[in-house]
């Protein structure tokens, strides 16, 4: 049973507002995930963690910045909310070399008005 | 560079009958091949994933797969579909020795509408 977790579920946020958004795993995976979701649509990585103190950007360019402090801890900040930052955002994280599974939180539906 | 292309953005069904969902795939090495099931207002689910040997691999749920490298597809099939096989369904790629980032490209998605 894959044990990460993102909170909040839902947020509505006024523009302009700071966000930032939680994702924490418990299965000590060295890799982080985020990915963006618009309905009905297919997953675009926004940025990636390999372990503690790395972080790349994704293949899709977004306003939205990461940090990786702590193994099991990936949070995303944006530092101004803008409609078009509505979305959804799914977090992933995954293990080792070689496979690379990766096991998803149940995602955050942000909403900026 | 690799990509993933799911054929039908939408399946409709009648329950009991039997599905298939089709993805085809484009790499120039060998990849890991993977199945998600994400149901309304969730994060994805791992169905099934083809690493290596048996080109035919079985999943959760009833659900199969078959690994076709001369064609390149990883088409999903169930021979039965229910009510709560409704959901969207991902097929994704990962590239042997794509290094240290365990990258997955993922197809467009495909939404199997199971009808009673």
């Amino acid at each position: 049973e894959a044990d990460i977790y993102q909170t909040p579920r839902y947020l509505v946020i006024g523009t302009g507002k700071k966000i930032t958004l939680e994702c924490s795993q418990t299965m000590g995976h060295d890799k982080m995930y985020w990915y963006q979701q618009d309905p009905g649509m297919e997953l675009h990585l926004i940025h990636y963690s390999y372990g503690v103190n790395s972080t790349e950007k994704g293949d899709l360019s977004s306003e939205s910045t990461v940090s990786r402090i702590r193994t099991e801890h990936f949070p995303l900040t944006l530092e101004s909310a803008r409609p078009s930052h509505t979305s959804q955002y799914l977090c992933a994280s995954s293990w080792g070399t070689g496979i690379y599974e990766q096991y998803f939180g149940p995602g955050t539906r942000l909403t900026v008005t | 560079a690799q990509s993933v292309t799911q054929l039908d953005s939408q399946v409709p069904v009648f329950e009991e009958a039997p599905v298939e969902l089709r993805c085809n795939y484009s790499s120039s090495v060998s990849v890991y091949l993977f199945w998600y099931v994400q149901y309304p207002n969730q994060g994805l689910q791992l169905l099934l994933k083809y690493l290596s040997g048996s080109t035919l691999v079985k999943g959760i749920n009833g659900f199969e797969a078959e690994f076709n490298k001369s064609q390149t597809s990883f088409h999903l099939r169930k021979p039965t579909v229910h009510i709560s096989d409704t959901a969207e369904y991902f097929c994704a790629v990962s590239e042997h020795g794509s290094g240290n980032t365990g990258k997955l490209i993922f197809g467009q998605g495909t939404t199997l509408q199971v009808k009673p």
